[in-house]
């Protein structure tokens, strides 16, 4: 049972590439986010989605883009990234929104 | 937005010990959970406490949603506790995490 799978684990880019971070779940949960943690700033909200084809901007959205094509999965895509995108990042999926399943989280940073 | 305080920030304990972690929020939430992310990082949902007390095991939490707060109980507190504790509230259909109680247990 491999619950939410994130990747890569770890990710080096410099500014101004783009990537995409993977995120996908095998329980069948609707609802799915990222979030990124920071030293001392605990875990902020990226963006979510309440099922397939539906977003929506959490706390910090600037920078980056979310699209939920499937149930599975929900990638999340830096455009051009900045060092202030240097963090690790988790993806969650929940049933019910409420009781959440964190990945093992991605450490990017940006050089 | 509605805001989270945990306290303390930081807490070196004995193993044995037992300690209280408190949990603050600004406004009237629909749910609060305690998570535990050890030392690899890995975050595991404790419990799911919108009202009331739970427990499980050493652990047991209580949540008094009228006065806006939530403790963690950890009792006779183990090496394998260590970690960063983090409460979340439910907003509409955010989680909004604090900042987290960094716990250190010390054999």
């Amino acid at each position: 049972n491999a619950g939410v799978t994130q990747t890569p684990k770890f990710q080096v880019l410099k500014t101004g590439q783009s990537m995409t971070l993977q995120c996908a779940q095998d329980m069948n949960h609707e609802y799915m986010s990222w979030y990124r943690q920071d030293p001392g700033m605990g875990l902020r909200l990226i963006h979510y989605s309440v099922g397939a084809g539906i977003t929506d901007q959490g706390e910090v959205p600037n920078g980056y883009n979310v699209s939920r094509s499937t149930t599975e999965d929900f990638p999340l895509r830096l455009l051009s990234a900045a060092p202030s995108q240097t963090s690790v990042y988790f993806c969650a999926s929940s049933a019910d929104g409420l009781t959440l399943h964190f990945g093992n989280g991605t450490r990017l940073t940006v050089t | 937005g509605i805001q989270v305080e945990q306290s303390p920030p930081d807490l070196i304990l004995q193993e044995g010990a037992n300690s209280t972690l408190r949990c603050n929020f600004s406004d009237s939430v629909n749910n609060l959970q305690w998570f535990h992310q050890n030392p690899w990082g890995q975050l595991i949902n404790l419990f799911y406490i919108p009202s009331g007390t739970k427990q499980n095991g050493r652990l047991s939490a209580t949540t008094v949603a009228t006065e806006r707060y939530s403790l963690l109980y950890i009792s006779s507190s183990q090496t394998t506790d260590s970690g960063v504790y983090f409460c979340a509230v439910h907003n509409t259909d955010k989680l909004i995490f604090g900042t987290g109680t960094r716990l250190q247990v010390f054999p």
